[in-house]
């Protein structure tokens, strides 16, 4: 069966340092993956998605995750945050190609200090 | 980008009414839509999936009389929650996705039933 857990519930960062949001997944298949995020009250944004390419992914606004297999991670990093990053960030696994159902993470809310 | 637009995005209903949210998919066909519920501070857990033409299919645990879904073109998908009650207040989201390619989702909407 497919899961995903996300390590933080809550992250707080200052304003131009590193940001880090965990990821670990679990699937019987070759999974495929993506971070997106939920400013308040609004949609879902992806921000990136890997789908079995290269294993370190680039997406918008300079985040980036890779995909380790043999930790079943998919971490998202960002080298330096912005106020503008304050927002809640869901890990997502899609069940097999066909169905692109997907499994939603538990959510990280990751608050950017001035 | 793909987009996906839904509307309203806030609706206000009286206990024992029913409401309708409209899910479009504005510049691609969509073959399949799928309907989420999040509730406040939690995941997105996926209600149903819902094809074109064709009977949605409900995730376990969800009334599929109390959440109607119709899905009558390939860029429509409605979700009409009938007889509304308190507990049925939530965030409402859906998406849509393309053959072959992963989900684009609405803005989504906050339903409250008073």
């Amino acid at each position: 069966a497919q899961s995903v857990t996300q390590l933080d519930s809550h992250v707080s960062v200052s304003e131009g340092t590193p940001v880090l949001l965990r990821c670990n997944y679990s699937s019987s298949y070759s999974p495929s993956l993506f971070w997106y995020v939920q400013h308040p009250n609004k949609g879902l944004q992806l921000l990136l998605k890997y789908t079995s390419a290269a294993t370190l992914v680039k997406g918008i606004n300079g985040f980036e995750a890779e995909f380790k297999k043999s930790e079943t991670s998919f971490h998202l990093t960002k080298p330096s945050a912005h106020m503008s990053d304050a927002a809640e960030y869901f890990c997502v696994v899609s069940l097999p190609a066909g169905t692109y159902k997907y499994i939603f993470g538990t959510g990280t809310r990751l608050k950017v200090l001035a | 980008g793909a987009v996906v637009s839904q509307h309203p995005s806030r609706v206000i209903c009286k206990s024992g009414t029913s409401v309708k949210i409209e899910c479009r998919s504005l510049d691609f066909q969509a073959t399949t839509m799928f309907w989420y519920r999040q509730f406040p501070k939690k995941s997105l857990m996926l209600m149903a999936t819902s094809n074109e033409g064709s009977k949605a299919t409900y995730e376990q645990g969800v009334e599929k009389d109390k959440f109607l879904i119709n899905h009558a073109s390939l860029t429509l998908s409605t979700l009409t929650v009938t007889s509304a009650h308190p507990e049925d207040s939530s965030f409402y989201i859906c998406s849509a996705r393309i053959q072959g390619n992963e989900a684009f989702f609405g803005q989504g909407t906050r339903l409250t039933v008073v």
